[in-house]
């Protein structure tokens, strides 16, 4: 059973530039988390989202980010008109259900450089 | 609100020593908890969680945890380092005060350094 995968593993844009990370849950999962993480801090929550719908927003910046999980692919998090500070790691996560004491199945990241 | 504060950014142990990763939380609902590991360029690995039931809790590689809600602490410790224990160690919380309970929080992280 393939873990999460996520693609690019490592993703440079200029900035204005439009940046789209991908991430295929593992099999049999339909929830979806995404998380920032910037460099020498720990992870920050961003979205959750489950097939089609997104249910916890909260940690998404109001501008320029956007995610989808649609019915059939990958969820993708899009990033419009890129900064210097979108420099991260972005991981995304999946889980079998809902609830907190799931486990969490972390992908391998996607490092974004703004330059 | 929910926090995580893990005390030490970065930790040094002798191989064979004892280690200790220190993470106290924040919470107004019984928490549930969590310790991952990053390896450089990796994604995150659960190592071991508390949800209820026993509050010393026993995970993968040899590391275990407990939880103590007098002191609002869950401590990671393993009896003795390996050289493939460096990597960074982060605790976590899920937000159930908000309802949002799918989602962690997590403290700044320690990195782990392991000399012969």
């Amino acid at each position: 059973n393939a873990g999460v995968m996520q693609n690019p593993r490592h993703l440079v844009r200029r900035r204005g530039q439009e940046a789209r990370l991908r991430c295929s849950p593992m099999k049999g999962h339909s929830h979806v988390y995404w998380y920032r993480q910037l460099p020498e801090e720990g992870l920050k929550f961003m979205v959750y989202l489950q097939k089609e719908n997104i249910i916890d927003e909260s940690g998404m910046p109001k501008e320029r980010f956007s995610a989808e999980f649609p019915k059939e692919g990958p969820s993708i998090l899009r990033i419009q008109q890129v900064v210097r500070g979108d420099s991260a790691a972005y991981f995304c996560a999946s889980s079998p259900a809902s609830g907190g004491d799931n486990e969490q199945f972390f992908g391998p990241g996607t490092r974004l450089t703004v330059l | 609100a929910q926090s995580v504060t893990q005390l030490g950014s970065h930790v040094s142990v002798s191989e064979g020593a004892l280690v200790l990763l220190r993470c106290n939380y924040s919470s107004s609902v019984p928490p549930y908890l969590f310790w991952y590991v990053q390896y450089p360029n990796q994604g995150l690995q659960l190592l071991l969680k508390y949800t209820t039931g026993a509050t010393l809790v026993k995970g993968i590689n040899g590391f275990e945890a407990e939880f103590k809600k007098s002191e609002t602490s869950f401590h990671l410790t393993k009896p003795s380092a390996h050289m493939s224990d460096a990597a960074e160690y982060f605790c976590a919380v899920s937000d159930r005060e908000s309802g949002g309970y799918n989602k962690l929080i997590f403290g700044a992280g320690t990195r782990l350094a392991v000399h012969p």
